[in-house]
């Protein structure tokens, strides 16, 4: 079976640019998750969805950060406009519904460096 | 607050040498405790969970990992170590939510 998969794997941008980062979650699964890691924070959760609803987004740094799941097998998380600070990993990742005590599934990551 | 430690930021072991890996927890109640391991460049796979009942838990890859609530710490094991187990290993935390809290990580050298 496919696990989650994220685009791209890296992408280095100038800063003052938008950047797109794209998940597909793992068929089935009704949570989504983004996370990003950095060397000075660790791995942080950003938002999570569940049926394509946002549910917390308090982990989103400022308002530069949008995310969105127009449907059950894509989510974008975008930067607006993107700096130098954003720099990290972002990982997305899915479970399934019914309960918190799923296993959360983790793509590969996208190597985010904002110049 | 709620918080999880890894005390150690690298560790370097012997391949065949015994492993343990250090996570400590700042929560009033019953945690709910994970680790997982991240090979480079890759995302992060589970390797075992503590929810309820017994406090030593079996994982994948050998792993297994034992609840104190009077350390507040749940270490991660092995009897020995193989080459393929060099990696970054992370613990976390929930109070039964969806919002996991991780560690810093501890990335795990292992020597031939």
């Amino acid at each position: 079976d496919a696990g989650v998969i994220q685009s791209p794997r890296h992408e280095v941008t100038e800063m003052g640019q938008e950047v797109t980062l794209r998940c597909k979650p793992i068929s089935g699964h009704d949570y989504l998750f983004w996370y990003r890691q950095t060397m000075m924070r660790g791995l942080e959760l950003l938002i999570y969805f569940n049926n394509n609803v946002p549910i917390d987004d308090s982990g989103m740094p400022e308002d530069r950060f949008s995310a969105k799941m127009p449907n059950a097998s894509f989510s974008t998380l975008k930067i607006q406009p993107s700096e130098p600070r954003d720099s990290a990993v972002y990982f997305c990742a899915s479970s399934l519904a019914g309960s918190w005590e799923q296993p959360q599934h983790f793509g590969d990551g996208t190597r985010l460096s904002i110049l | 607050a709620q918080s999880v430690t890894q005390p150690d930021i690298h560790i370097t072991v012997s391949e065949g040498a015994s492993l343990e890996l250090r996570c400590n927890y700042s929560y009033g109640a019953t945690p709910y405790l994970f680790w997982y391991v991240q090979s480079p460049g890759q995302g992060l796979q589970l390797l075992l969970k503590y929810f309820s009942g017994d406090t030593l838990v079996q994982g994948i890859k050998g792993f297994e990992a034992e609840f104190k609530r009077s350390q507040s710490s749940f270490n991660l094991r092995k009897p020995s170590v193989h080459w393929s187990d060099a990696a970054e290993y992370f613990c976390a935390f929930t109070s039964g939510t969806y919002k996991y809290i991780f560690g810093t990580g501890t990335r795990l050298k292992v020597l031939a």
